[in-house]
């Protein structure tokens, strides 16, 4: 089955160290996405790809990074200047038609405690 | 950039009941979806509906681009319909899909 998948599912992390979260799609997909959801919140957009080997600046892109050195995968590192990383984390894909009609497909989620 | 703003932020419905969520958006968009997420986090699409309406089951949804907001109708709520509804649009000309600050439904049995 396609599907998007993210891993681990649950991190729980020290302050001042780094942490990859990993995002995988089978979806033949172009685009993808990484969300931050807070409790009881919407989702911000940290960063994002329209092809490989090149990424934008999301809306929250401080203290994270990214590569797209594939296709199928886009991991994202919340580094140690993230000053509040405690927070769920979304990742998505989609196709990217001239229309504008990208339509995002979501993985799982990855639950990220900093102790 | 693009403002979206869900009502109402909280609902609860006897089971069996219908209900609106609407969504209403700052700015023309190419591109608007509606998403459930469930208790545990999982992100689901309902609708891509830039303009005008679908239906799916107990579900349908209408947007009027012009007047710039969309609807999302349940009919006959059941409990597995918990969660929290987002609306989610890309304005015109952009490729960044803004998300509101969804509608957290619970439905009674």
């Amino acid at each position: 089955d396609g599907g998007i998948t993210q891993s681990p599912k649950y991190l729980f992390r020290k302050e001042g160290q780094n942490v990859t979260l990993s995002c995988e799609q089978n979806l033949n997909h172009d685009a993808m996405y990484w969300y931050r959801q807070d409790p009881g919140q919407g989702l911000r957009l940290i960063y994002y790809s329209q092809i490989v080997n090149d990424f934008q600046k999301g809306d929250i892109a401080e203290g994270y990074s990214v590569s797209r050195e594939k296709k199928e995968s886009f991991p994202l590192t919340v580094t140690s200047a993230q000053k509040n990383p405690t927070a769920f984390y979304l990742c998505a894909s989609s196709m990217v038609p001239s229309s504008g009609a990208n339509v995002l497909t979501f993985g799982a989620g990855s639950r990220l405690t900093v102790l | 950039g693009i403002q979206v703003e869900q009502s109402p932020p909280d609902l609860i419905l006897q089971e069996g009941a219908n209900s609106t969520l609407r969504c209403n958006f700052s700015d023309s968009v190419n591109n608007l979806q509606w998403f459930h997420q469930n208790p545990w986090g999982q992100l689901i699409n309902l609708f891509y509906i830039p303009s005008g309406t679908k239906q799916n089951g107990r579900l349908s949804a209408t947007t009027v681009a012009t007047e710039r907001y969309s609807l999302l109708y349940i009919s006959s709520s059941q409990t597995t319909d918990s969660g929290v509804y987002f609306c989610a649009v890309v304005s015109t000309g952009g490729f960044k899909t803004i998300f509101g600050a969804g509608t957290r439904l619970f439905v009674k049995a």
